[in-house]
């Protein structure tokens, strides 16, 4: 039962543009949400979370927005840089609980 | 400060053999994680070891194991080896437990099992 979900396996942006990636939760007690970056070879990095008791969070680039009612996280880049090309990976937790991950987007940026 | 490293990077085995996987955390990190990622199913959490001590499990058979030594230093088994287990197997260190935002990776040991 996949209970964190990313229905896009890949998502090709062009530079400069904005790149919204998304992730849907059946769990309703999850109450934290983070987001992480895989490059190839390489082990994924935090990049951004948001808590539930907020609907948007902000770090330079990227945006995370939450949507508690339709269970729904998404990810903003803008303006989306080559160097963003990565698996995303949203994840979910409740209280102490592990993490649950997402399957993961591949996000291509193209020059 | 060097990042959490991960033993070996690559491994093949073969059906019914056993492994054992070794991850050093960053200097000062009490809490190592476990993770196996696959094509279809994303990273899923193995367990958790902090202090010694397991504090979190995931819902992987019996045939997957862990300990961690009192450096922090862990290792995970897998015993029995199936063609499912082929996968990338991540383990992340932070200082405390629970603290995934603040939670670092290694590369990972990618196994495959022939």
């Amino acid at each position: 039962d996949q209970q964190v979900k990313q229905n896009s396996p890949s998502l090709s942006v062009q530079e400069g543009r904005i790149s919204i990636l998304n992730c849907d939760y059946t769990n309703s007690m999850f109450d934290y949400f983070l987001w992480y970056k895989k490059y190839p070879a390489e082990g994924p990095t935090f990049l951004i979370s948001i808590s539930s008791i907020k609907d948007k969070n902000e770090d330079g680039r990227f945006t995370v927005f939450l949507n508690k009612s339709a269970k729904h996280l998404s990810l903003h880049i803008v303006p989306s840089q080559p160097g963003d090309s990565a698996v995303y990976f949203c994840a979910a937790r409740f209280g102490n609980e592990k993490l649950t991950f997402g399957t993961g987007t591949r996000l291509t940026i193209i020059p | 400060k060097a990042g959490v490293t991960q033993t070996p990077r690559y491994l093949i085995k073969t059906r019914g053999q056993q492994v054992t996987l070794s991850c050093s955390p960053i200097s000062g990190h009490r809490s190592v994680s476990w993770y196996q990622q696959t094509p279809g199913q994303g990273l899923q959490f193995l367990f958790e070891y902090f202090s010694e001590t397991q504090r979190n499990k995931g819902n992987f058979p019996g045939r997957f194991s862990g300990r961690q030594f009192s450096n922090s230093r862990s290792e995970m088994n897998v015993s029995t080896l199936e063609l499912g287990d082929s996968a990338l197997y991540l383990c992340a260190s932070s200082l405390i437990s629970n603290s995934y935002n603040e939670q670092f990776f290694g590369p990972g040991t990618r196994l495959t099992v022939l």
